[in-house]
């Protein structure tokens, strides 16, 4: 069974500062790892994925992430944060095509980014 | 690529009515997915079909709910005699031949 862990429930930071939110996975086949943003009474919007190529994916809004197999991790950030940045982060884990659970998603828990003037 | 769709974005509902919601997916994505999302938590999978194929349901997917998708395109969830743990935000999510999955904005369902 997958599962993904997000370290976390609640992130706050100045407007400008360093974003990082954690995300550690568990799965027993390489897992496809995405993160998603979730603004208040709306759906989710994928921010980036990584798909087995490199290892530091770029998404949009200026947001990357790094997946460490090691470490069993693919934690979000952004070198600086504007105040639109406040939301709702979602990581998640799905098998690669094949994978039994291939296409199903797995979320965390989720992590509120709070941006301060 | 108009986006996926849900209809209604709100339902109040009292305990024990049905209701059924409907989601129109990215035209020609194949497969459909459902998710519930309680408030504070992740979006939990509940089912998705490949085409017209319910091909996986959830345990969360108890016998009061189905979900169809007559002719591969939109889909439905009925919820019967709704409870008031059913009350939560209902996700639909539409995948084509790449790897990602493009949410709608979601069904808010209040049971009182």
């Amino acid at each position: 069974a997958q599962s993904v862990t997000q370290l976390g429930s609640h992130v706050s930071v100045s407007e400008g500062a360093l974003v990082l939110l954690r995300c550690n996975y568990s799965s027993s086949v390489p897992p496809y790892l995405f993160w998603y943003v979730q603004y208040p009474n709306q759906g989710l919007q994928l921010l980036l994925k990584y798909t087995s190529a490199a290892t530091l994916v770029k998404g949009i809004n200026g947001f990357e992430a790094e997946f460490k197999k090691s470490e069993t991790s693919f934690h979000l950030t952004k070198p600086s944060a504007h105040m639109s940045d406040a939301a709702e982060y979602f990581c998640a884990v799905s098998d690669p095509p094949g994978g039994t659970s291939y296409g199903k998603l797995t979320f965390g828990q989720g992590t509120i980014l709070t941006v301060h003037p | 690529d108009t986006g996926v769709s849900q209809d209604p974005r709100h339902k109040i509902t009292k305990r024990g009515q049905n209701v059924t919601f409907r989601c129109d997916p990215i035209s020609e994505h194949n497969r459909l997915y459902w998710y519930r999302q309680t408030l504070g938590q992740g979006p939990e999978f509940l089912t998705y079909f490949q085409n017209e194929a319910q091909l996986e349901k959830s345990r969360l997917l108890s016998d009061r709910f189905s979900a169809e998708r007559p002719k591969g395109s939109f889909s439905t969830l009925e919820i019967q005699r709704t409870e008031q743990g059913d009350s939560a935000m209902y996700l639909c999510a539409s995948k084509g031949l790449n790897y990602e999955q493009y949410f709608g904005p979601g069904t808010r369902l209040t049971v009182t």
